[in-house]
């Protein structure tokens, strides 16, 4: 009964492919974030939806699309992999982004 | 952007000695909150603080807000080898952007 989950844990793959990583909460939350940790753990948000709706896009290459069918589900398709896209990418939902996020466990993306 | 610096970047301290992380910006945020994060895990939330000089305790850890809610500290007492993690705050923007803004990150080892 994890609370965010996601799928992959880990991604390994070569430069110019196409991958998604898929992201579910179980709780209930309104809104949910795709946010990239770089080597340095410094964590940056990329999107967020609320019901279904994006409502941040932070000057992300437009390679990166996030799709959300329901409000429970937010998925990351990513064109084009560059050496830059590695990282690990992380998933959170909250109800009340003052009040925090529950995160999910993380992919591990590595373009070669 | 609004940057929220942490200090120390790396702290390597021995069981039972007392530390505290420095969570600084020049910007005014909604709440502010620290997270914990283990190798191969995704950040958990330990605590939000809203009120500027509010003080909170979570058995040997004591979060502080600044006044001006533009900054907070952690302090650890008797610091226990399962402390060990990178610790991270985060700033809940005020206005209508729904989105937390990281910190750099401390990141401990507490050894025997």
């Amino acid at each position: 009964d994890t609370a965010v989950s996601q799928t992959p844990k880990y991604l390994v793959t070569q430069m110019g492919n196409d991958k998604s990583i898929k992201c579910e909460q179980n709780l209930g939350h309104d809104t949910m974030y795709w946010y990239k940790q770089d080597s340095k753990k410094f964590l940056k948000i990329m999107f967020s939806y609320n019901n279904k709706e994006l409502i941040i896009n932070e000057t992300v290459p437009n390679r990166f699309s996030p799709k959300s069918p329901d409000k429970a589900h937010l998925n990351l398709h990513i064109n084009s992999l560059e050496l830059g896209d590695s990282a690990v990418y992380f998933c959170a939902s909250s109800q009340d982004h003052r009040w925090g996020y529950t995160f999910g466990s993380g992919t591990r993306l590595t373009v070669v | 952007t609004q940057l929220l610096e942490q200090s120390p970047q790396f702290l390597s301290i021995q069981e039972g000695e007392n530390l505290t992380v420095y969570c600084n910006s020049s910007s005014v945020f909604s709440s502010l909150q620290w997270y914990r994060q283990e190798p191969g895990e995704g950040p958990v939330l330990l605590v939000t603080v809203v009120t500027g000089g509010e003080v909170k305790k979570l058995k040997r850890l004591t979060f502080q807000f600044g006044d001006a809610r533009k900054d907070s500290s952690l302090h650890i007492t008797a610091a226990q080898p399962g402390d060990t993690g990178l610790y991270l705050c985060a700033g809940a923007h005020t206005g209508t952007a729904s989105k937390l803004t990281f910190g750099t990150g401390t990141r401990l080892q507490v050894t025997l």
